[in-house]
């Protein structure tokens, strides 16, 4: 079976643009979680969907938008980017969003530059 | 902010030796979990630690969980080129709280 699938692998934007990454699940997973990671840094919450529904939301700016689909598949969008934004973006699935009981599958992530 | 302090922050070993990384929290975690990175990847699971005192292995790899469940060390016994990378804790609540990982550099 297919790990998590992140598209694209890499991405470069200028300042005020905007961006949309993908995720692709694992076959028979229903949450995807979104984390941003800044050189240097571990991985950042920013947010879980579970079914379609936002579970769960870190102290990200509301520039930071994520939706999931009926295929359980996930987008995450940031309008007016800022060089701060520049990062690898991880997606994690789990069969039920159950962080406490569920491992978590992480893709290989989005490398975001913002110049 | 991070929650979790990781000690320390980078590495270099040779082949065969021993090392221990530390991870420390200002919170109680019902669970904490082990990760490693490698460079254009994803965190992959390593272990999970639930009951306070809790010594876990894994081949080479020995986890524990320290009493109060605030904190954790992974000690790498006979190190190997393989497993260089970047270890990062992560505490569990409704989410991953990561720290900001250890990068370990083994040198053949």
């Amino acid at each position: 079976d297919a790990g998590v699938t992140q598209s694209p692998t890499h991405l470069i934007k200028t300042r005020g643009q905007h961006v949309t990454l993908r995720c692709s699940p694992i076959s028979g997973h229903k949450s995807v979680s979104w984390y941003q990671q800044v050189l240097g840094q571990g991985p950042q919450f920013i947010f879980q969907y579970y079914e379609k529904e936002e579970r769960g939301r870190g102290n990200f700016p509301d520039r930071f938008s994520a939706r999931q689909f009926p295929n359980y598949s996930s987008e995450l969008n940031v309008n007016a980017l800022l060089l701060g934004d520049s990062a690898l973006y991880l997606c994690a699935s789990s069969r039920q969003g159950n962080t406490i009981n569920e491992k978590l599958f992480f893709g290989s992530g989005t490398q975001l530059s913002v110049l | 902010t991070q929650l979790l302090e990781q000690s320390p922050q980078f590495l270099s070993i040779q082949e065969g030796e021993n090392l221990t990384v530390y991870c420390n929290s200002s919170s109680v975690f019902s669970s904490l979990q082990w990760y490693r990175q490698e460079p254009g990847e994803g965190p992959v699971l390593l272990v999970t630690v639930v009951t306070g005192g809790e010594v876990k292995k894994l081949k080479r790899l020995t986890f524990q969980f320290g009493d109060a469940r605030k904190d954790s060390s992974l000690h790498i016994t006979a190190a190997q080129p393989g497993d260089t990378g970047l270890y990062l804790c992560a505490g569990i609540d409704y989410k991953l709280s990561f720290g900001a990982g250890t990068t370990v550099t083994v040198r053949a």
